[in-house]
């Protein structure tokens, strides 16, 4: 089956700090990765994908086959990075591109 | 562009009654994916719309429930003799095509309270 875990509900880290949020899938055959954020009062929004393998407001994610992760890191936490993430797959069956959401990690940046 | 927009923001229903519930899209969007958050989870993935057909429904319960996009206006998320575990956040992301290239805009959700 499709699945994707986060297994943390809250990151809490200091400003400064390493940051890293993890995901797991379980996917058979080339899953597409995403990360969405949602800050407060704000609708969800893409933070960035793997395909692109871009650097977005210093967060990287790498895909990792082997271990079927694809775990979101910032090496220095900002306090404007307090937000829920949620790491997403797309799959299923003619590639519509419908997304399968992990249950979402709340990151709290103290100061 | 005003982004996707939803409407009502919240809405209240008594068991029994129906809920309909507006999506519409972003301009040059042509397709729709409705995803509903219960409680303490992620969003899950109920169907999926072009204009005027249903691609992908998978996700949707096989009662009360239905879809629709049609040729005009918004899209609609119509749960029928709604049931306390009806409440839930419901969420619609449009985008220009589908497929994994394109990127999904959601709009800000339906929050449905069911008393």
């Amino acid at each position: 089956a499709q699945r994707v875990t986060q297994p943390e509900k809250l990151l809490s880290v200091f400003k400064g700090a390493p940051v890293e949020l993890k995901c797991n899938y379980s996917y058979s055959g080339s899953p597409e990765l995403f990360w969405y954020v949602q800050y407060s009062r704000q609708r969800l929004q893409l933070l960035l994908r793997h395909i692109s393998r871009e650097s977005i407001k210093g967060f990287t994610a790498d895909l990792n086959k082997g271990e079927t992760s694809f775990h979101l890191k910032k090496p220095f936490a900002q306090e404007e990075d307090s937000a829920m993430y949620y790491c997403a797959l797309s799959g299923g069956s003619g590639n519509t591109g419908k997304l399968i959401f992990g249950q979402g990690t709340t990151l709290q940046v103290k100061p | 562009n005003a982004g996707v927009m939803q409407n009502p923001r919240h809405l209240v229903r008594r068991r029994g009654q129906e809920a309909r519930l507006r999506c519409s899209p972003m301009k040059g969007h042509s397709h729709v994916y409705w995803y509903r958050q219960l409680p303490e989870e992620g969003l899950k993935f109920m169907v999926y719309l072009q204009k005027e057909n249903i691609i992908d429904e998978s996700g949707m319960p096989k009662e009360r429930f239905s879809a629709e996009f049609p040729k005009e206006g918004p899209s609609i998320l119509r749960i029928q003799q709604v049931v306390r575990g009806d409440s839930a956040a419901y969420f619609c992301a449009s985008s220009p095509l589908s497929g994994d290239t394109y990127e999904q805009y959601f709009g800000p959700g339906t929050r449905l309270t069911v008393t």
